[in-house]
């Protein structure tokens, strides 16, 4: 199946700081990603749409200019932390569909951030 | 509201049983239902696939059921291992096209030796 690749795994952070997660395909060219927010024995939260080449579109109570999101490329779309907080503390994943296998979600491995 | 429903606590067998696991939804009409395994401190990999019109799929030891008028799925584990021991968690879409997939909180499966 597809791979979608996800950096940093873990990341820590002082309250105040950025925080830049990147998620690529690695095999296939992605026209939409995903971005899921996950807190722990919860279920995973849609927190953003990314669309190659325009804005991303944000799930209702989602902050578009805390949560940047950019989608470059076919195989690269970014999810900036802005002035991370401890609240901001999750597990967040990204997503993708390969056209070939358009009804399943391959998801990258997932990014722990800790905000100090 | 839309709501997907998993059984929150945790999943006990023993090495060698059949583990099943259910999904309920509610206020849904899905065109197809999806179930994921989820391991710690990862993100969930694609398991199965069952349309509306299919009431049963398999793959190797898995086996799920998709029951659409009591909007209940269950996902079967055969001859369980250690290994299978993960989240599970199940995932719906609304339509056809690429509408978003929304996923129940996930039953955690403890296969013991």
């Amino acid at each position: 199946g597809a791979v979608v690749s996800q950096h940093p795994s873990r990341v820590i952070c002082k309250s105040g700081t950025s925080v830049k997660i990147e998620c690529r395909s690695l095999d296939f060219q992605a026209t939409t990603m995903f971005w899921y927010r996950q807190f722990p024995k919860q279920s995973l939260m849609l927190m953003a749409t990314s669309n190659e080449g325009s804005k991303a579109t944000y799930e209702q109570g989602v902050e578009k200019d805390k949560f940047l999101i950019n989608h470059a490329s076919l195989t690269l779309s970014t999810l900036t932390v802005t002035s991370a907080h401890p609240e901001d503390s999750s597990f967040y994943i990204c997503s993708a569909r390969d056209w070939a296998e358009a009804e399943k979600l391959f998801f990258g491995s997932g990014t722990q951030l800790s905000v100090l | 509201s839309q709501k997907i429903e998993q059984n929150s606590e945790a999943l006990n067998i023993q090495e060698g049983k059949t583990a099943t696991l259910t999904c309920n939804y509610t206020n849904y009409s899905p065109a197809y239902l999806q179930w994921y395994r989820q391991d710690p401190g990862r993100g969930p990999v694609f398991l199965l696939l069952i349309r509306e019109n299919e009431k049963e799929k398999r793959k190797e030891r898995l086996k799920v059921t998709f029951d659409t008028t009591l909007k209940q799925s269950l996902f079967h584990i055969t001859a369980s291992q250690p290994a299978d021991s993960a989240t599970y968690l199940c995932a719906l879409e609304l339509g056809s096209g690429y509408s978003t997939l929304t996923f129940g909180k996930g039953t955690m499966l403890l296969v013991s030796p």
